[in-house]
Order: structure tokens, then sequence, then C-alpha cells
């Protein structure tokens, strides 16, 4: 069985400013890892994925994330945050095989203030 | 290529009454997963069908719902009859077969459902 926790429920933050939003993960077997976005109004969007290899990963919008398996993370980061970027962000985890479902966190609220 | 797509986009019904949603996968995906999110709480998944199979179910919350995908290509996932609680964002994904490969799900907009 896999859970995600996700620890902050909000994050408000200025425009420009830097941006971190932090996720933890338990897991019995290898997962993938991934973050979603939710703009609002919209469906759940691909931001980024950790399958193997590198441990940083870069996804869209300019957004990264590290993989630490031995802290089992996987933070969000972007460099500099645009008024765009107010969102609900999920980070989720896919057994590392097969077809099987995906276990999602509670959710980031950000909320980028001018 | 069409990505998933749902609908009703969004359906606000009475309590007791019955509703249906409806979601089309990605043409070709034989993986397709429902999941809901309730009162802004995280996404959970509901069940995952491999063509029309039941593949697992073990998220359905009770026998009020029931899903199903006849001939493997859309899904419908009808609550009957609704409560107050079933209130939330019902979303839809699919994916290609799985195996020992990288399986990425595909999500759809989302079904809005309110029960009053």
């Amino acid at each position: 069985a896999q859970s995600v926790t996700q620890l902050d429920s909000q994050v408000p933050v200025f425009e420009e400013a830097p941006v971190e939003l932090r996720c933890n993960y338990s897991s019995s077997v290898s997962v993938y890892l991934f973050w979603y976005v939710q703009y609002p109004n919209q469906g759940l969007q691909l931001l980024l994925k950790y399958l193997s290899g590198s441990t940083l990963v870069k996804g869209i919008n300019g957004f990264e994330a590290e993989f630490n398996k031995s802290q089992t993370s996987f933070h969000l980061r972007k460099p500099s945050v645009h008024i765009s970027d107010t969102a609900e962000y999920f980070c989720a985890v896919t057994p590392g095989w097969g077809a099987g479902k995906s276990t999602f966190g509670d959710g980031t609220t950000l909320t980028v203030k001018p | 290529e069409a990505g998933v797509t749902q609908f009703p986009s969004h359906s606000v019904i009475e309590k007791g009454q019955t509703v249906t949603l409806r979601c089309d996968p990605i043409s070709g995906h034989d993986n397709l997963y429902w999941y809901r999110r309730v009162m802004g709480k995280e996404i959970k998944f509901l069940l995952h069908f491999v063509k029309e199979s039941k593949q697992d179910e073990s998220g359905m919350p009770n026998n009020r719902f029931l899903a199903e995908r006849t001939g493997g290509t859309y899904s419908t996932l009808k609550v009957q009859p609704a409560e107050l609680e079933d209130s939330g964002v019902y979303f839809c994904a699919s994916s290609q077969v799985g195996g020992l490969g990288y399986n990425e799900q595909f999500f759809g907009p989302g079904t809005r459902l309110t029960v009053l």
C-alpha cells in the first residue's frame, strides 16, 4: 500500500518569490512519483514525473522536483512564481509496475499575490 | 489526439435521485480509472477497468455506485440513490496496457456533482 502526505495545505507567496511545495510518501514497493496541477475550473494536468535516473526532474512552466529516496520525499520547487501559478497542486504515486491505481496527497493550494 | 473527456461537466441533483456520469478515454487505452475528490480532501481511487473487466473496485464506497464499461470503450458511473456525501468532483483517467513499463494516467476535466 502507498500513502502520500503533502505537508502544507495552503502556501501564500508573493509574485517572483521562490516556492517549495513539500511531499512525502510511504510505500512498500517501488513507485513512480508525479506532481499534478489543477487550475480553477479545469482538470488535472501533469506537471512532471519521476520514473528513474536523475533525481532532479524538470517539468512544465518552470517547475522542478527532486526525488530523495532516503527521505522518501518529492518536493516541488519554482525559483520565481507568477500570478498565473495560483492553483492547487497534487503529489501522487503509482506502483512501479503494471497499471495500478494512483494514490494522491490532499493537495496544496498555492496562492501567488502581487 | 483527443484527451479524456467527461460528461457532464457539472450536475446538480436532489438527494435520492439518480445520476450517471460518463467518461470517454483516449482511443486505444485499455485502462480506465475513476477517482473522486470529496469536500477538498484527497483524490481517492474508486475503480479500475482493463478493457471491459473490473480489475480493482476496492475504492467503491458502497453499492449505490455502479460502474460499467460495455465494449471496453467509454465508461459510466451511476449513483443511485444519491446522498449528500456523494457531492464532489469525479475524475476519470485512462492509460495504455500496463506491464513492466511505465503507466502514465491521463486525466479528464472531471464532473462536479452537487447533491442537495
